[in-house]
């Protein structure tokens, strides 16, 4: 996908672990955000960063952090997994429109 | 609090006619941006088309047009001449305040799920 890249695309973790979730953008955008997407419910916001420098939670923020580390990476931290954090993660760039990168599918077990 | 209705949890049309997706949005602020995107099999996120608030005219960007009705805060994707490639869910949403809101944050709806027909 155009400009945003997500690692890694896979990942199956144990209830417990904890794993970070890198997202990178080739953009120069000032916005970033964070969305899981679970089956028949569409994509929900977890945190956003407007610009370098902060972040603010959206819709679903627990049990996740974040870091905007300069203005291309934005990461997503889940410090302690657990199942009902099983999605697919998308990050995006920009917001007119967002572009998305590919997806994280992530597994708890 | 903004939200985004998608009515329609599947659809069927055949190849070559048009189809509507329907969408409905409730939002207490004037300014706001609605979206749709394109989600294949394959997993990615498409950029479709936008809409703004203030737009007088409706959005189209190839076989892509959006009917947008402010007073019934409605904003429909419309498809013509439907490809065996459309097939794919469709998400809209939204965005409170104006193109250089800092947030951006995108409210979305459940999505629709499109099958073309041969």
């Amino acid at each position: 996908n155009a400009g945003v890249t997500q690692t890694p695309k896979f990942q199956v973790l144990k209830t417990g672990q904890s794993m970070t979730l890198q997202c990178a953008q080739d953009m120069n955008h000032n916005s970033m955000y964070w969305y899981r997407q679970d089956p028949g419910m569409g994509l929900r916001l977890i945190y956003y960063s407007a610009s370098e420098g902060t972040t603010d939670k959206g819709e679903v923020p627990n049990g996740y952090n974040v870091s905007r580390l300069n203005k291309r990476e934005f990461s997503l931290r889940l410090e302690s997994a657990a199942p009902s954090q099983t999605s697919v993660y998308f990050c995006a760039a920009s917001y007119q429109p967002q572009h998305f990168g590919d997806g994280t599918r992530l597994s708890i077990l | 609090a903004q939200k985004i209705t998608q009515t329609q949890p599947g659809m069927f049309v055949q190849e070559k006619e048009a189809v509507t997706l329907d969408c409905t949005y409730d939002t207490s602020d004037q300014s706001y941006g609605l979206f749709w995107y394109k989600q294949p099999s394959s997993g990615e996120m498409i950029f479709l088309i936008y809409q703004g608030s203030y737009d007088e005219q409706n959005a189209t960007e190839g076989r892509y047009s959006l009917n947008f009705q402010k007073a019934r805060k409605s904003a429909n994707l419309v498809i013509s001449a439907s490809q065996l490639g459309d097939s794919a869910m469709y998400f809209c949403a939204m965005r409170e305040g104006g193109p250089y809101n800092q947030g951006g944050k995108l409210i979305f709806g459940q999505g629709t799920e499109l099958s073309v027909k041969p």
